[in-house]
């Protein structure tokens, strides 16, 4: 069974500065798709950014990138230039491409505070 | 375009009543999908739907559980009765296509209390 850990509950960032929020997966499958949602107090959870596991070139959304090292099953997070508004909760996730009854596996989150 | 609605934004019961959720997608979404997600976890599929059929219900408690998806569009998810562990945030998330990369848009959830 895939499994996804985020080692991290919370994590807190200055404004303008750079955060790596840690990510790593457990899985068989050779081919699949990489995710981090965001989840605000209250708020729908929103894709952020997502990778393709064939894809060596890491995936880049404005100030998100990721480092995704498909050997070592990690998917780490980096946001660059921090704001306020960056603080939510955030979800990695998996979906092996096994079709279309492939699911999305999440892990528990890491909690982000912005402080000023 | 309009997002992913569902209805009610919260809910409290007492243990062993009925409640039911109920989501509208975005249009011409054919997979929908039902999370739950416990305080402190990521969400967990209970359902997926393609159109009006079941493709994964693997997670979701049948002997309380149910859902359904009448006409491919807007899908009710019941629970009855209501157990203590239920309370949680019910997700409706849909997708235009059949998974994959494509993205999965998320409803605001229903809270679910159960006393």
């Amino acid at each position: 069974a895939q499994t996804v850990t985020q080692s991290q509950p919370e994590m807190s960032v200055q404004e303008a500065e750079t955060v790596t929020l840690s990510c790593t997966y457990d899985t068989s499958e050779s081919d699949y798709y990489l995710f981090w949602y965001k989840q605000p107090p209250s708020r729908q959870m929103i894709l952020v950014i997502r990778q393709e596991a064939y894809k060596q070139q890491n995936a880049t959304e404005n100030r998100f990138s990721v480092n995704f090292q498909k050997a070592a099953k990690s998917f780490s997070l980096k946001i660059s230039d921090s704001q306020l508004g960056d603080a939510a909760m955030y979800f990695c996730a998996y979906r092996p491409n096994t079709g279309t009854a492939s699911k999305l596996t999440f892990g528990t989150g890491t909690r982000l505070q912005v402080t000023l | 375009e309009a997002g992913v609605a569902q209805s009610p934004r919260y809910k409290i019961i007492e243990k062993r009543q009925s409640v039911a959720f109920w989501c509208n997608p975005i249009s011409g979404h054919a997979t929908l999908y039902w999370y739950q997600q416990i305080l402190g976890q990521g969400p967990k599929l209970l359902i997926q739907f393609q159109n009006n059929g079941v493709v994964d219900d693997s997670q979701l408690p049948k002997d309380r559980f149910s859902a359904e998806r009448l006409k491919g569009v807007d899908s009710t998810l019941k629970i009855q009765p209501a157990k203590l562990e239920d309370s949680a945030v019910y997700l409706c998330a849909t997708v235009e296509g059949r998974g994959g990369l494509d993205t999965q848009y998320f409803g605001p959830g229903t809270r679910l209390t159960v006393l």
